[in-house]
């Protein structure tokens, strides 16, 4: 069973298009992350949720809108795509309120390509 | 802020010997969680080896070691008798309390045969 799962894995759509990136865990976890790896593979975080919250929202253009409906999930919509959002997107899991040394478990990414 | 350093972007070695890949952080926290992942070109990020910062034993996990030193704020992955599925990018990453976990740049390691 994948602990992490993230739908689509490959994503291609025109510049000005709304998508949406879907992330489901199956570990219990409390929390569920976004992040962003550009071009040069740097992973930087978007969004977190704690159990629904929104408890980490960093510099990210309002186009970009988590939604949380429980908290094994957490999507990903983005508006009025532009060229510079192609990326891949990971979504990740952790317990926060326990062992936070445990880390992060992330899924598998999704590709972005927005042309 | 918290921040991690991987001064390496490259770094390639033999198959069968040791390498080690180094990695810089800098928290104002004195609880905080050290790891590194492993991306191969799958992409999957997969967690290599953790370490507790209230211990100073160094974590070791099979092939893979780290050399802790906290007070200079160093975390590197030492990978013995390399082999091919091991190469890769390597991340290091600082967590602290519930915060964000925050990486490096990445060093992508080449094996070679």
């Amino acid at each position: 069973d994948t602990a992490v799962s993230q739908t689509p894995k490959y994503l291609v759509t025109q510049m000005g298009n709304d998508k949406s990136i879907k992330c489901e865990q199956n570990l219990g976890h409390d929390t569920m992350y976004w992040y962003k790896q550009d071009s040069k593979k740097f992973l930087k975080i978007m969004f977190s949720y704690n159990n629904k919250e929104l408890i980490i929202n960093e510099t990210v253009p309002n186009r970009f809108s988590p939604k949380s409906p429980d908290k094994a999930h957490l999507n990903l919509h983005i508006n009025s795509l532009e060229l510079g959002d192609s990326a891949v997107y990971f979504c990740a899991s952790s317990q926060v309120t326990e062992v936070v040394g445990d880390g992060y478990t992330f899924g598998s990414g999704t590709r972005l390509t927005v042309v | 802020a918290q921040t991690v350093t991987q001064s390496q972007p490259e770094m390639s070695v033999q198959e069968a010997e040791t390498v080690t890949l180094s990695c810089t952080y800098d928290t104002s926290e004195s609880d905080y969680y050290l790891f590194w992942y492993k991306q191969p070109p799958s992409r999957q990020m997969i967690l290599v080896i953790r370490q507790e910062a209230y211990k100073q034993q160094n974590a070791t996990e099979n092939r893979f070691s780290v050399n802790f030193q906290k007070a200079a704020k160093s975390f590197s992955l030492k990978i013995s008798d390399s082999q091919l599925g091991d190469a890769a990018m390597y991340f290091c990453a600082c967590l602290q309390g519930a915060q964000k976990l925050v990486f490096g740049q990445g060093t992508r390691l080449t094996i070679n045969p």
